[in-house]
């Protein structure tokens, strides 16, 4: 199995400022990497998927970057609906896949 | 407008069973990879269970293997996740979501397995 370790567990930052979130996988996933927003009571939401595309209605200041076992997501500059729990999931092993641990963006 | 709404949770004893349905619309179920998400309280994002848009391919996580059953009902558009021998371990809020990226997700429903 796939193992996605997401770093740093905690991200404690100010409105305005930027935020850069790591996803690191045990081997190689290829481009295969999205990331994920989930909000308390919510569902998550796909952000980025195949490591850099921008989902359908993402705001430009989220870019996702990376391939093979390294990968970052950036927010250029935070929002105050921008904090939340980040997670990233890996599909190279296709129908199966895994999730990392996910990242607390907190506001400082 | 995609809408996926789960329904069937509840709280069971240890042993029970439950079936969770997810009802679809803007979407049709049997022309869609279509999978099952968990997440415990609390804690992170695990991947159930998984069924291909011919219903052909069908995939289960090790922790639910032999214990969980995936179907659909072409009719209703509807996902289904028939659980037994329920575990407390299997707690958590259970959703429906389109594959392979998870592009649209359902509001989830809570499962509580506790004596």
């Amino acid at each position: 199995e796939i193992v996605l370790t997401q770093s740093p567990v905690t991200l404690s930052l100010s409105p305005g400022e930027r935020a850069t979130l790591s996803c690191r996988a045990s081997q190689s996933v290829s481009s295969y990497l999205a990331w994920y927003q989930q909000k308390p009571g919510q569902a998550p939401r796909l952000l980025i998927y195949d490591a850099s595309n921008r989902a359908t209605g993402i705001p430009a200041r989220f870019s996702g970057s990376g391939s093979g076992t390294d990968f970052t997501l950036t927010i250029s500059r935070l929002e105050p609906e921008d904090f939340a729990v980040y997670y990233c999931q890996q599909r190279n092993n296709w129908p199966s896949f895994t999730f990392g641990g996910g990242t607390k963006v907190e506001i400082k | 407008q995609v809408q996926l709404v789960e329904s069937g949770g509840g709280l069971v004893q240890p042993g029970g069973s439950l079936r969770l349905s997810c009802a679809a619309s803007g979407l049709t179920v049997s022309s869609n990879y279509m999978t099952w998400v968990r997440q415990a309280p609390g804690k992170g994002l695990e991947w159930v269970s998984y069924i291909s848009s011919s219903g052909g391919s069908i995939l289960y996580a090790d922790s639910v293997k032999g214990r969980f059953t995936i179907s659909r009902d072409n009719a209703k558009n509807s996902l289904y996740l028939q659980m037994n021998s329920l575990r407390a371990e299997d707690t958590a809020v259970y959703y429906c979501a389109r594959a392979r990226w998870l592009n649209y997700w359902g509001q989830g429903t809570l499962v509580t397995v506790s004596s």
